[in-house]
């Protein structure tokens, strides 16, 4: 996991609420990935950003919102609007042009009661 | 569109018997293909990966990986399992025919792997 930073790793809130939710990479990776894990139905993307103040919805986007103001942060805003958000979140970045491979966080499990 | 399909949800496996876990894909032309390690409550490790060259890939921990290309299969070796692989593992795929750099990967559902004495 080392690089990338994740917090908090438990996160309980209740419904109606929004909740943020932290990745910051000191790897200087242009690229940052939001994953939504659930149990039996692997990870699903929710956003992408390639670069500093641009992002781009994955599958999943409805709900969620992101920022990308640093190269370094690519925060997720879980809103009030997502329907079923409790899951594991999990964070990734992507290095140069030519490595295809993410590198992951630890994850934030988020609980909304 | 590309897919991944792993399978088995489980796979049993006694320490120091080999073990294989599966992943068939498919995509339009040739795949970039990866496999990831996942422990309790953490996020995903990445293991290896197959961008082009030998259809036999290593990688950490003394995993490896078969491609084969008429079988669209990219499965998880090793030769002698350990207590400390049991995990969860996920194969990825990479569309090659994607022109983005966002290098957008998709996920199978995962395969459980139990190794007991």
């Amino acid at each position: 996991d080392g690089g990338i930073t994740q917090s908090p790793k438990y996160l309980f809130r209740k419904e109606g609420q929004n909740v943020t939710l932290s990745c910051e990479q000191n790897l200087n990776h242009d690229a940052m990935y939001w994953y939504r894990q659930d149990p039996g139905q692997g990870l699903r993307l929710i956003y992408y950003s390639q670069i500093v103040n641009d992002f781009q919805k994955g599958d999943i986007a409805e709900g969620y919102s992101v920022s990308r103001e640093k190269k370094e942060s690519f925060p997720l805003t879980v809103t009030s609007a997502q329907k079923n958000p409790t899951a594991f979140y999990l964070c990734a970045s992507r290095g140069g042009t030519s490595t295809y491979e993410q590198y992951f966080g630890p994850g934030t499990r988020l609980t909304v009661t | 569109a590309q897919s991944v399909a792993q399978p088995e949800d489980q796979v049993n496996v006694a320490e120091g018997n080999p073990l294989t876990v599966k992943c068939t894909y498919s995509v339009s032309g040739n795949p970039y293909l990866f496999w990831y390690v996942q422990y309790p409550n953490r996020g995903l490790q990445f293991l290896l990966k197959y961008i082009t060259g030998d259809n036999l890939v290593k990688g950490s921990y003394g995993f490896e990986a078969e491609f084969n290309k008429s079988q669209t299969s990219f499965h998880l070796k090793k030769p002698s399992a350990l207590v400390s692989d049991s995990a969860l593992y996920f194969c990825a795929v990479r569309d090659p025919m994607y022109t983005g750099t966002a290098s957008k990967l998709t996920f199978g559902t995962g395969t459980r792997l139990q190794v007991t004495l």
